[in-house]
């Protein structure tokens, strides 16, 4: 079983709403991830989270705010945010360590921000 | 600055025929390198790994990886309108480190 779950799978919201994203796998994963895609971009890694405790956070705005309740589950709480927020975000899994890293994404949440 | 280049395309291919998508990667530190298919408004979906040079085959698809060349290419044999999608190259250093995507490279299979 390589699946996870995002849920909701699309998300409209206002500027001054506050709502999270859920991420939820089973296969022991180890770490998780967020990433942010843009309409014919890649996807932009966001955070990492190893063994439940968070490992990167490339420079992103403190209006998105992750968090990581046990090693199933990744959240992603977003309050106060902008237009350009709106895109697909994608969780993703993989094993921590060793060379067994392929990483496993969700369906994704196609956020609008109005 | 980790930076991963493909092709953007479109690369045009007719039905069974072979694809080649082509990738180059600029940080030596790079130990792990991916393949992801990407249909239109889908998430990306995994297709083939690869960490050790040489090729590496997995029922129509063959990655080949070059170190010395920071070079990674993806063969699609016998084409269908099936694969036609955008092809993400993906590396990463290994463990927990997140992945560095190229903007990928859109292929259409021409019936």
């Amino acid at each position: 079983d390589t699946e996870v779950t995002q849920t909701p799978k699309h998300l409209v919201m206002g500027m001054t709403n506050k709502k999270s994203l859920k991420c939820e796998q089973h296969m022991g994963h180890r770490a998780m991830y967020w990433y942010k895609q843009k309409a014919k971009k890649p996807p932009e890694l966001m955070f990492v989270y190893s063994y439940e405790k968070l490992s990167i956070n490339e420079s992103v705005p403190s209006r998105f705010s992750p968090e990581c309740p046990n090693s199933s589950l990744l959240n992603l709480h977003l309050h106060a945010l902008q237009p350009e927020d709106s895109a697909l975000y994608l969780c993703a899994s993989s094993q921590d360590q060793g060379w067994g890293t392929e990483a496993f994404f969700g369906q994704g949440t196609r956020l609008t921000v109005v | 600055q980790k930076e991963v280049e493909q092709n953007s395309g479109p690369l045009s291919v007719p039905e069974g025929a072979i694809a080649s998508l082509n990738c180059t990667y600029s940080d030596r530190g790079s130990q792990s390198f991916f393949w992801y298919r990407q249909y239109s408004g889908k998430s990306p979906e995994l297709i083939m790994f690869i960490y050790s040079n040489g090729d590496k085959e997995d029922g129509r698809f063959t990655a080949q990886l070059n170190k010395a060349s920071q070079y990674v290419s993806l063969l699609i044999r016998d084409s269908q309108p099936s694969d036609s999608a955008t092809y993400l190259c993906a590396v990463n250093r290994g463990g927990a480190d997140g992945l560095t995507f190229g903007k990928g490279t859109h292929l259409i299979i021409q019936p």
